[in-house]
């Protein structure tokens, strides 16, 4: 396993375009996370998964944006009508089952690469 | 939610020990101290984390007091490799993923 990846890296939209992104997590871990981070500030929280289960969800994440994992496996990020404060890099994260930290020691989230949107 | 306060920036220089102190004065009694590392254009980095007294692993040491109130990330002799930005949260990581807070970090310089 090569660890997090997401897709695309870099996306170039206009505004009022919908975007789409992808993120593939590592294979054993069931939990995966969507974050936002602009520049000079740390990640802020989007959303959680556990398996297919959407259990979170940032008051940050306007109607625009939803996110899916409809087989607990990788998961997509949309943003429609999207405005020029979209502009950020959106971080997808995922780590173990709880049931295997023990056993494994807590390695805390694996974050992917990132896709950096920027909004015209 | 447990806010933390870390330093903006520090600096150092190659094969000094480094010490990154966070407060979090409202920490919670299920809470841990978590530590990352993010180097630009890229996704942060688990460094390690604890809950009481002190945590090593093979690249930092965490001290956290008896009253939890704030931690110390070590990072013993640093390279030019360590320069990135560092991360501490706090929060259950076993139930709610939304009240784990990132912040600005701290901006970690090592010059030669």
């Amino acid at each position: 396993d090569t660890g997090v990846s997401q897709n695309p890296r870099h996306k170039i939209t206009k505004r009022g375009q919908n975007v789409t992104f992808r993120c593939d997590p590592i294979s054993e871990h069931n939990r995966l996370y969507w974050y936002r981070q602009t520049l000079g500030q740390g990640p802020e929280f989007l959303t959680y998964f556990q398996n297919e289960a959407q259990l979170e969800k940032s008051r940050l994440l306007s109607d625009r944006f939803s996110a899916e994992r409809p087989k607990g496996s990788f998961s997509t990020l949309e943003i429609q009508r999207t405005e020029q404060g979209d502009s950020a890099m959106y971080l997808c994260a995922s780590s173990l089952p709880q049931t295997l930290v023990a056993e494994k020691s807590n390695e805390g989230q694996f974050f992917g690469p990132g896709t950096r949107l920027t909004v015209l | 939610l447990a806010k933390t306060t870390q330093p903006i920036s520090m600096d150092s220089y190659e094969g000094q020990e480094v010490n990154i102190t966070c407060s979090h004065n409202n920490i919670a009694t299920n809470d841990y101290i978590t530590w990352y590392q993010q180097f630009p254009s890229q996704g942060p980095r688990f460094i390690i984390q604890g809950y009481k007294t002190k945590v090593t692993n093979e690249v930092a040491s965490l001290f956290i007091p008896a009253d939890r109130k704030s931690s110390t990330l070590s990072l013993p002799r640093v390279s030019l490799s360590d320069t990135a930005v560092y991360y501490c949260l706090v929060g259950d990581p076993y139930s709610s993923a939304s009240k784990i807070i990132f912040g600005s970090g701290t901006r970690l310089s090592i010059r030669p």
